[in-house]
């Protein structure tokens, strides 16, 4: 299948720093990317949809501000956590979905990635 | 909200079958059902979707009730590897519909 990937697997930073985690599509394209945040004994909640060349469409609550994200090609979505605090530790994981024709998008499958995991001391 | 609803919890013996039940009862005539999973620290992994036919991949398999108000989904002999949460979702297949996680079902296999 489909492989996402996610850099970096895990991060600790210092409170009011900001982290950068990436999104990539190995071999497909994806037009559109979304990004989830789960905290511990949670569900997913998605966070935002990430649409290439464009500006990305936050989920109530989430400060866009806060969570900047970029959709620079087909294939990479950054999420970057700016002046992040101990509240932002919590697991982010991203999903794309091959929009490259064929019959994975006619599937409409979402290809997860591994997940990041932030810790804000 | 999540369109779905699954019992919080579920175990079973490996090599059993295990039959994950799931309530869509507002589900669109549009929606599929998808199925993923979670295992602990991971990202979800795709299962198995259907429409309202029963679908069986190498994976699982789909049953979808004539109604389509709900579905259940089987692992035919389930192994200690199964172990993880299991989210049932409603969604259409649009360019870019969301996935909306519920709680899922926590699945234990027992050795």
């Amino acid at each position: 299948g489909a492989v996402v990937s996610q850099h970096p697997s895990w991060v600790i930073c210092k409170s009011g720093t900001s982290v950068k985690i990436e999104c990539r599509s190995l071999d497909f394209q994806a037009t559109t990317m979304f990004w989830y945040r789960q905290f511990p004994k949670q569900s997913l909640m998605l966070m935002a949809t990430s649409n290439e060349g464009s500006k990305a469409t936050y989920e109530q609550g989430v400060e866009k501000d806060k969570f900047l994200i970029n959709h620079a090609s087909l294939t990479l979505s950054t999420l970057t956590v700016t002046s992040a605090h101990p509240e932002d530790s919590s697991f982010y994981i991203c999903s794309a979905r091959d929009q490259g024709g064929g019959q994975r998008e006619r599937l409409n499958e979402q290809f997860f990635g591994p997940g990041t995991r932030l810790t804000v001391l | 909200d999540a369109k779905t609803t699954q019992p919080p919890s579920m175990d079973c013996a490996e090599g059993r079958a295990a039959n994950l039940p799931c309530n869509h009862s507002t589900i669109s005539g549009n929606e599929y059902v998808y199925w993923y999973r979670q295992i602990h620290s991971q990202g979800p992994q795709y299962i198995i979707h259907g429409l309202k036919n029963n679908e069986t991949n190498e994976m699982a398999s789909l049953i979808i009730t004539e109604d389509r108000k709900s579905s259940t989904l089987i692992l035919p002999h389930a192994t200690l590897r199964d172990t993880a949460v299991y989210y049932c979702i409603v969604a259409t297949n649009f360019g870019n519909e969301k996935l909306t996680f519920g709680t899922g079902t926590r699945l234990t296999i027992i050795p």
